[in-house]
């Protein structure tokens, strides 16, 4: 069975503090995600990457950087935590295949900064 | 660019009664459509997938048909249950390989009382 894991379900950080979101597959798959989710917001992409050391500015990538030093592994940084960074935060990942393939989803981190 | 519009919710439904999600979409050239489906405290998982126009994606009781002259792609469902509670998502799928992304719509919840 696919999987996708997120290191921690829930977190709360404090204003400032520098913040590590983990994100490991077990499919071998190139593409990774990290996504916010918010009410009423729907999912927004924060980067992706399509390679190990690469990566790509997703719709709202101010405020976030990313690091992928391992195919398997896709982390998201946090440098300096804001309350406006408070949401829960949702990795995916995706084979390099032709269009239809589906994005596989980790259960979710719940960021709450004070 | 791409995006997609799907019913605002909340919408609630007694149980067994008939389930319509509308969805909507711009696009360029011919993406692939996707429900997703997120059951509270979880990730999101595939509920159904079409690939080209007149495809209709079917799981567990629930349909939809991607229809390119309307550019929709409805969810249905002729019964619903409680357990049928969850956010639902509609996304749309731009293209293959290593530029693939998901645009996705705002989510509509559904709650279904017994």
């Amino acid at each position: 069975d696919v999987k996708v894991t997120q290191s921690s379900r829930y977190l709360v950080k404090r204003t400032g503090e520098k913040v590590f979101l983990e994100c490991v597959q077990d499919m071998d798959h190139e593409n990774m995600f990290w996504y916010r989710q918010d009410p009423g917001l729907g999912l927004r992409l924060i980067y992706f990457s399509y390679d190990v050391k690469m990566k790509e500015k997703g719709d709202i990538p101010e405020g976030y950087s990313v690091s992928r030093e391992k195919k398997e592994r896709f982390s998201l940084i946090l440098e300096s935590a804001s309350t406006n960074q408070t949401s829960m935060y949702l990795c995916a990942s995706h084979p390099l295949a032709p269009k239809g393939e589906t994005q596989y989803f980790g259960p979710g981190t719940r960021l709450l900064v004070l | 660019g791409n995006s997609v519009t799907q019913t605002e919710g909340p919408v609630t439904l007694s149980e067994e009664a008939f389930l319509t999600i509308n969805c909507t979409y711009t696009a360029t050239g011919y993406p692939s459509l996707f429900w997703y489906v997120q059951y509270p405290g979880e990730g999101l998982q595939l509920l159904l997938k079409a690939t080209k126009a007149d495809d209709k994606g079917s799981n567990k009781g629930f349909e939809a048909t991607y229809r390119k002259e309307t550019t929709s792609f409805h969810l249905e469902k002729g019964s619903v249950q409680v357990s049928d509670s969850a956010v639902y998502f509609c996304a749309l799928g731009n293209s293959g390989g290593s530029n693939y992304k998901l645009t996705f719509g705002k989510g509509t919840l559904l709650t279904v009382n017994p």
